[in-house]
């Protein structure tokens, strides 16, 4: 069974710092991984897709990497924001488009 | 990308009593899916919906207490059957795009809260 973890629970940065927020996997053989963002109160957004083949996507300020052999998937987030405080997931695609959860990051942006 | 509509937003519900919740996709999907977020915790998937064939459901999960219906390609609808307070909880519901391949889009969610 496919187990998804994300470290750290919680973070709280200052605005303008680089940061990174791991997620990691226990069955390596995934389809693809996803990382999506949840506003308090809203639903997901989804942020990156990584094909099982690919080793990294880039979009804007964010750029997901995927390490399959050692089941890990890191979100980069450079010059953060105040905007960008959300909890952020990461989703191991399975057989039939079917999505493991981790259970998330809290980040916190400080103007 | 897809709009994904869910109604309702939110809802205050009775101990035993069943509540429908509505997911509409602006366009033809194959596959869409329903998840549970239960309160300070992250997403479980509860079924698959298809349309055309009966829900997949994953372990731990039921049809008589979680029956879904898929009539066409831009609708679903799950019930949440014979309510009780273990029952509050956000649900989700998601569509498959093709393009890119397997990206999920997700509704805004429906908060419910069981007395």
């Amino acid at each position: 069974k496919q187990e998804v973890t994300q470290i750290p629970a919680a973070l709280s940065v200052p605005e303008g710092e680089n940061l990174v927020l791991n997620c990691s996997f226990t069955d390596s053989a995934i389809y693809n991984l996803q990382w999506f963002r949840q506003d308090p109160g809203k639903g997901l957004t989804s942020l990156l897709l990584i094909q099982s083949s690919q080793r990294e996507q880039t979009s804007g300020r964010l750029n997901a990497s995927l390490d399959k052999s050692s089941g890990r998937s890191t979100l980069y987030i450079a010059a953060s924001q105040p905007g960008d405080s959300a909890t952020y997931l990461c989703a191991a695609g399975r057989s039939g488009s079917r999505l493991t959860f981790g259970e998330g990051t809290q980040l916190t942006v400080n103007p | 990308s897809a709009v994904i509509s869910q109604k309702p937003s939110r809802d205050i519900c009775q101990r035993g009593t069943s509540l429908t919740i509505q997911c509409q996709v602006d366009s033809q999907v194959t596959m869409m899916f329903w998840y549970r977020q239960q309160p300070g915790q992250s997403l479980t998937l509860i079924a698959t919906a298809n349309q055309g064939s009966e829900a997949t459901y994953e372990s731990g999960f039921v049809i008589d207490k979680f029956p879904i219906s898929r009539p066409n390609l831009t609708f679903s609808t799950l019930t949440v059957s014979n309510m009780s307070p273990e029952d509050s909880s956000i649900y989700l519901c998601s569509v498959e795009w093709t393009q890119p391949k397997n990206i999920q889009y997700f509704g805004a969610g429906t908060r419910l809260s069981v007395l």
